[in-house]
């Protein structure tokens, strides 16, 4: 079993829709959560980032983190063409770089016009 | 603005031929590092470098290896290359000040071993 899962997709929505993207993990002890966005043929960039539990928000998007039940997700409202990408989360117990980082498998997106 | 620059953007190999991925950053960033990305594989962590003049193994080091060139500059060398090594290679730094793990990435390479 994978220490983070994450669906695949595609996920297939029509332009304007609300989009929830989502992680589980294994590990309780992993503290800090990232979502990175990851274009074709480009590399990921962060997108979001947050510590421990809660919520973050950083305008169509809001990064949760329900520790108690080991799931992040990532809402995207009025979800736009441009959103069509892959999405990955990442997290880590400590801080202190990416050789601490465990990333999911990535989620496809697909925003139709 | 370069960022996190990766060359060559494409590469086929024969089974058996070297070659070196470069990767050079200009964001003065201390640690860097090398990942490959394989469908339903995700990012896997192959080497990286904490600092100028270490490098340790990530978690498939296996058939490559590495050098901290400078600060700037950090490569990644296949030198008998396998089937099993075509993936996309993507080179990333940060900080590591203690502060986040904002990691960025180059552009990848994506290598195909025939």
């Amino acid at each position: 079993q994978k220490e983070v899962e994450q669906d695949p997709g595609p996920l297939s929505v029509p332009e304007g829709a609300i989009v929830s993207l989502n992680c589980t993990y294994s590990n309780s002890a992993f503290q800090y959560f990232m979502w990175y966005r990851q274009y074709s043929r480009k590399g990921p960039e962060l997108l979001m980032y947050t510590y421990s539990s809660g919520n973050k928000e950083d305008g169509r998007f809001t990064a949760q983190v329900d520790k108690s039940s080991k799931y992040i997700s990532l809402f995207i409202r009025d979800s736009q063409p441009s959103d069509s990408a892959t999405y990955l989360c990442a997290m880590s117990r400590i801080t202190g770089g990416g050789n601490k980082l465990t990333f999911g498998t990535g989620t496809q997106l697909k925003v139709e016009l | 603005n370069a960022g996190v620059t990766q060359t060559p953007k494409f590469q086929v190999l024969k089974t058996g031929q070297s070659m070196t991925l470069q990767c050079a950053q200009d964001m003065n960033h201390n640690s860097m590092y090398w990942y490959r990305q394989d469908p339903g594989m995700g990012l896997r962590l192959i080497y990286y470098s904490a600092s100028e003049g270490t490098t340790d193994k990530g978690e498939v080091p296996n058939g490559y290896n590495v050098s901290r060139l400078n600060k700037r500059e950090f490569s990644l060398r296949l030198e008998s290359a396998a089937p099993s090594q075509t993936s996309v290679y993507f080179c990333a730094s940060s900080r590591t000040d203690g502060t986040d793990e904002k990691l960025f990435f180059g552009s990848g390479t994506q290598l195909s071993v025939l």
